[in-house]
């Protein structure tokens, strides 16, 4: 079984369309996570959800939003897509404590090529 | 602003040590990781360090100096597919998560 997982892995899609991509995770973890990795490999924190409260960075374009269902799920949702926007995008969990974030578990990436 | 800051990207040899440092200036610290990230694939954690002193695991080993600011990740009997990137992330004072733009290891014969 998958820890976490999220689809579609490959996504081809032209400027102006809204796309979703969808992860879940089976390790009962509290917190979720969507992150933008570019060419650069640099990961970029968009969001960070659990059933309390979530947390988004500002820098993120409200163009992106995330969905969550439940707490085994949290989609992300991208409305006009523009060029910039394509990158791997990473789904990630973990158990949240007093100790904060704890290990992140990946999803396997989603590549996004906007043309 | 917070940073953290790691070397783009070291080469070393087959069976041979290698040292990535990584320096971070952040609100407050709570504790850092180090991940491996094989091209292609997903970030996989290697290590968490929150006390001072080093973590050993196997042929990998973290370090932590608190005062300075200052982790290291040292790998042992380098093999072939220790090949990746290794990112360093750290735990602020919001317990967000801080990471380096990561450090390519490059493993040759």
């Amino acid at each position: 079984d998958t820890a976490v997982s999220q689809t579609p892995k490959y996504l081809v899609t032209q400027m102006g369309n809204d796309k979703s991509i969808k992860c879940e995770q089976n390790l009962g973890h509290d917190t979720m996570y969507w992150y933008k990795q570019d060419s650069k490999k640099f990961l970029k924190i968009m969001f960070s959800y659990n059933n309390k409260e979530l947390i988004i960075n500002e820098t993120v374009p409200n163009r992106f939003s995330p969905k969550s269902p439940d707490k085994a799920h949290l989609n992300l949702h991208i409305n006009s897509l523009e060029l910039g926007d394509s990158a791997v995008y990473f789904c990630a969990s973990s158990q949240f404590s007093d100790r904060g974030p704890g290990e992140l578990f990946f999803g396997e990436g989603s590549r996004l090529t906007v043309l | 602003g917070q940073n953290i800051d790691q070397p783009t990207e070291m080469t070393a040899t087959e069976g041979a040590i290698v040292q990535i440092n990584c320096t971070y200036q952040t609100s407050g610290f709570n504790g850092l990781f180090w991940y491996q990230q094989h091209a292609g694939e997903a970030p996989t954690f290697l290590s968490y360090n929150v006390l001072d002193g080093l973590e050993e695991k196997g042929r990998f080993s973290s370090f932590l100096s608190r005062s300075k600011g200052y982790s290291y990740l040292l790998l042992k009997e380098l093999q072939m597919k220790d090949s990746a990137s290794y990112l360093c992330a750290v735990v602020d004072s919001n317990y967000q998560l801080i990471w380096g733009a990561g450090t390519k290891l490059i493993i040759k014969p």
